[in-house]
């Protein structure tokens, strides 16, 4: 079945950047998505990648793809204390699901 | 403004009761989803259900059960079956095709006592 994985922390100075990795196992996966959760709210999409993608930019954000790897990479630019939340990666594996990481808490300090 | 409207926000069950969670949705997204998710086990896709009076099981099923109604609606109900409900419940729809992410709402965190 699929598997996608991610690191449980990452901490990181205010206005470095933040990297957060995730791999995936299914080689079907047309699209990856990253999602940002606040405390006590729902996922919101920041940003997704077609699997015939290596890198999408969208402001601040930078999507990274290695399909032969199946990993996925999220950068975030000059990492603000608002930053601070889970961000999950999600692959579309097959039929209409989606399948979430475990999810990566990232803390933003001054 | 078009959204996903879950309710109630916070939910407290005694041992032994059945619970209801609502999700309704003004999307017109044909496919809609119920995950719960626990502090560092990311999410896990309970039931989905991609058409009116249409449903499957996710992976942790057991002890829930959903209706679908109608489109715009796809009530959870935790069950006394399930031993171990207190945790943070997302409700989720998507409309048909691919690329297109999920559209999310805030939950309803569900306890215990």
């Amino acid at each position: 079945g699929e598997d996608v994985e991610q690191s449980l922390f990452l901490s990181v100075r205010e206005g470095d950047s933040s990297v957060i990795n995730c791999t995936y196992t299914d080689s079907s996966s047309t699209y990856l998505y990253w999602y940002k959760q606040e405390p006590g709210a729902g996922l919101q999409l920041l940003t997704y990648i077609f699997s015939n993608m290596d890198m999408k930019q969208d402001q601040r954000l930078t999507v990274l793809l290695n399909k032969k790897d199946k990993h996925l990479s999220l950068r975030i630019a000059d990492t603000q204390t608002g930053d601070s939340a889970i961000y999950f990666c999600a692959e579309t594996g097959g039929g209409n699901k989606l399948t979430f990481g475990t999810g990566t808490q990232l803390k933003v300090e001054l | 403004d078009g959204g996903i409207t879950q309710s109630p926000k916070y939910l407290f069950r005694k041992e032994g009761q059945n619970v209801t969670l609502s999700c309704e949705q003004n999307l017109n997204h044909d496919a809609m989803y119920w995950y719960r998710q626990d502090p560092g086990q990311g999410l896990r896709l309970i039931y989905y259900s991609q058409i009116v009076n249409d449903f499957q099981k996710g992976d942790i099923a057991e002890g829930y059960s959903v209706s679908r109604e109608k489109k715009e609606s796809f009530p959870l109900t935790v069950t006394s079956a399930q031993k171990n409900p207190t945790a943070f419940y997302l409700c989720a729809s998507k409309s048909q095709g691919a690329g297109y992410g999920y559209t999310f709402g805030s939950g309803t965190r569900l306890t215990v006592v």
